[in-house]
């Protein structure tokens, strides 16, 4: 079926590799950030968020580190494995009662065996 | 387990025809949502519902409508004025009102035009 990383951004990588995605969010002021992971004719899975009073949260083999000052997200995916290839995308959640995120693009990751 | 149903996995619409996508969730969330998804693109906000009865529009509703008339359930129809139809289409829900919370999407529907 059609691929949703057609014409994104790819980051390819050898199995064992540690990876990091990037992701640059519009809004200064929003407070919650969200990381998903996509496969192919699937939907996104969550998989780790943080919130705008921390820089760094840690989960399972994830570390989702955010910068404030230059609006900047990134996912570490350390020791990276073949079933790690996905479209990775970001998204965001402003301030005050909005609870409708904005979707960043995505990166298509590539883990080669 | 609890999650979201998406169905059909694949629909095919003839010109003039309407469509119906189906959503279901057992997660005992609030608020539900469509996204339309092109290849390349970020996710398209189509329509939301936070409360049963209640929706609104997202950001490219026209050629769409929906109807909430149970907690679980949020179809989508995909109406003859809805020129360019071709998209994989995602479902979500998420709770509302305990902070920001993530929303928890189904595994789509793709639908192709005959």
């Amino acid at each position: 079926g059609e691929s949703v990383g057609l014409h994104l951004p790819t980051l390819s990588v050898q199995e064992g590799d540690n990876s990091i995605i990037n992701c640059a969010y519009s809004n200064s002021a929003s407070d919650y950030f969200i990381w998903y992971k996509q496969e192919s004719g699937k939907g996104p899975q969550f998989i780790i968020d943080i919130r705008s009073n921390m820089d760094k949260r840690q989960g399972q083999r994830v570390t989702v580190l955010l910068n404030k000052t230059v609006k900047h997200l990134s996912l570490q995916i350390a020791a990276t494995q073949p079933g790690d290839s996905a479209v990775y995308f970001c998204a965001e959640i402003g301030a005050g009662g909005s609870y409708i995120p904005t979707f960043g693009r995505g990166t298509s990751l590539i883990v080669h065996p | 387990d609890g999650g979201i149903t998406q169905s059909p996995k694949y629909l095919f619409r003839k010109e003039g025809q309407n469509v119906t996508l189906s959503c279901e969730q057992n997660l005992n969330h609030d608020a539900m949502y469509w996204y339309r998804q092109d290849p390349g693109q970020g996710l398209r906000l189509i329509y939301y519902s936070q409360i049963v009865n209640d929706f609104q529009k997202g950001d490219i509703a026209e050629g769409y409508s929906v109807s909430r008339e149970k907690k679980e359930s949020f179809p989508l129809t995909v109406t003859s004025a809805q020129k360019n139809p071709t998209a994989f289409y995602l479902c979500a829900s998420s709770i509302v009102g305990q902070g920001r919370q993530p929303q928890h999407f189904g595994d789509g529907t793709r639908l192709s035009i005959l």
